[in-house]
């Protein structure tokens, strides 16, 4: 059974910057690609990014494109998402998630989630 | 690509047969999938390329369709699959969501 564990959540006041990071431990992420997935409290699933197996491809939401940088480091088997000029409706639950295979089409459907980490966008 | 869900909730009750559908706004060929998502967990993945189901998934759940027109159906619901259920495209990028289905015990 995978695990995925995020972390880096936490207040934050508008236009500051925070890091998440997602690891699972005992299982090797690197043939996998890797998402992230917020939801605003209430609301429904929004896509935020993923990253593939192979260097440079990464594809973001147009909401945090120019924002939000996802990245990955298999030598820590960590998923990364910085997040910079945080806005009030970035405020969600973050989920990172597990493709189920490192190319297209499985890359970009979510076998394994994590339990989600809250950022909270207030002065 | 834009998914729009109906209903956007129901009620049923066990044991009732439960269909929930998904609407692209232009063809994905069946790059579809559903996942289920109970209050105040992380989604679960159930049915993947619009009609496999996902391993340890109760054989209950189905899913079908092809092109622009999904549906997930639920042969026999049972307590716990109270929950909301959302549909997700994986065409192309940006990946986006359906607004979600919740299904309520009447």
């Amino acid at each position: 059974e995978v695990q995925l564990l995020e972390s880096g959540g936490g207040l934050v006041q508008p236009g500051g910057s925070l890091r998440l990071s997602c690891t699972a431990p005992g299982f090797t992420l690197s043939s996998y690609a890797l998402s992230w997935v917020r939801q605003a409290p209430g609301k429904g699933l929004e896509w935020v990014s993923t990253v593939g197996t192979v260097d440079g491809d990464t594809h973001y939401g147009d909401s945090v494109k120019g924002r939000f940088t996802i990245s990955r480091d298999n030598s820590k088997n960590t998923l990364y998402l910085q997040m910079n000029s945080l806005r009030a409706e970035d405020a969600a639950v973050y989920y990172c998630a597990k493709g189920r295979g490192g190319s297209y089409p499985e890359s970009r459907t979510f076998d394994y989630w994590g339990q989600g980490t809250l950022v909270t966008v207030s002065s | 690509i834009q998914l729009t869900q109906s209903p956007s909730s129901l009620s049923a009750s066990v044991g009732d047969r439960v269909t929930i559908t998904c609407r692209a706004s232009q063809g994905i060929s069946s790059y579809l999938v559903w996942y289920q998502q109970k209050a105040g967990k992380a989604p679960n993945l159930l049915i993947y390329a619009a009609s496999t189901l996902q391993s340890g998934v109760p054989s209950r759940f189905s899913g079908s369709g092809s092109g622009t027109d999904f549906t997930l159906t639920i042969s026999s619901l049972q307590p716990e699959d109270f929950a909301t259920y959302y549909c997700q495209q994986l065409n192309s990028f940006p990946l986006t969501f359906g607004g979600g289905t919740k299904v309520e015990i009447k």
